[in-house]
């Protein structure tokens, strides 16, 4: 079936640095994108969303890009802060609100 | 606002017995859900709900029961545990069904 994936299960940045996680998904009728970022004995907590008719999209340190030719999702965090340690997820929808398809996460590590 | 509230946020079980996992939201969202969360794997759907009086099964329904009595209560009871129902589960509410919030988690061993 299709599944959202993730290209690095972790990533060591020095803090100050910009971290970028990606994630490869394949389901072509996807049309709704997040990001969750998920502190160790945490819930997921939601980071920033897209749509996909947008390519684009930024919040408070973060942007998300998307691209459908090569079905792509990143998530890049500006000048990354300890606070910035976490798993994080993408998912996708498609169709149905109840038809989010989660990826296994990358956790990201930040070096002080 | 509290959010999405879980409880127990741990719970032993012996092989057999049966629990009720409790969520709460007091964000007035229509639509709740449950996912189980195992190393490795992206979060798994159990149960939603769109409304009170309205249950669906998600990806993994086996093993598990839930109802919606009120908007703002969605428990998920385990019928009879199984060790494969070891795992963290998340309760989680949405007002369209997408940007979701999520409880704190429940770790649960079945012994």
């Amino acid at each position: 079936g299709e599944s959202v994936g993730l290209h690095l299960p972790t990533l060591s940045v020095q803090e100050g640095d910009n971290s970028i996680i990606n994630c490869a998904y394949s389901n072509s009728a996807s049309d709704y994108f997040i990001w969750y970022k998920q502190e160790s004995g945490k819930g997921p907590q939601f980071i920033i969303d897209i749509r996909s008719n947008m390519d684009k999209r930024q919040g408070q340190r973060v942007t998300v890009l998307l691209n459908k030719t090569v079905k792509h999702l990143s998530l890049q965090i500006a000048a990354t802060q300890p606070g910035d340690s976490a798993v994080y997820f993408c998912a996708e929808k498609y169709g149905g609100y109840q038809k989010v398809t989660f990826g296994t996460g990358t956790k990201l590590q930040v070096i002080p | 606002n509290a959010g999405v509230t879980q409880t127990p946020k741990f719970q032993v079980l012996k092989t057999g017995q049966s629990m009720t996992l409790q969520c709460a939201q007091d964000m007035n969202h229509e639509y709740m859900s449950w996912y189980r969360q195992d190393p490795g794997m992206g979060l798994r759907l159990i149960h939603y709900s769109v409304g009170a009086g309205i249950t669906d099964q998600g990806e993994v329904p086996n093993g598990y029961n839930v109802s919606r009595s009120t908007t703002e209560d969605f428990p998920l009871r385990l019928l009879s545990a199984a060790p494969s129902q070891t795992s963290v589960y998340f309760c989680a509410s949405s007002s369209a069904g997408e940007k979701l919030f999520f409880g704190s988690g429940t770790q649960l061993s079945v012994l």
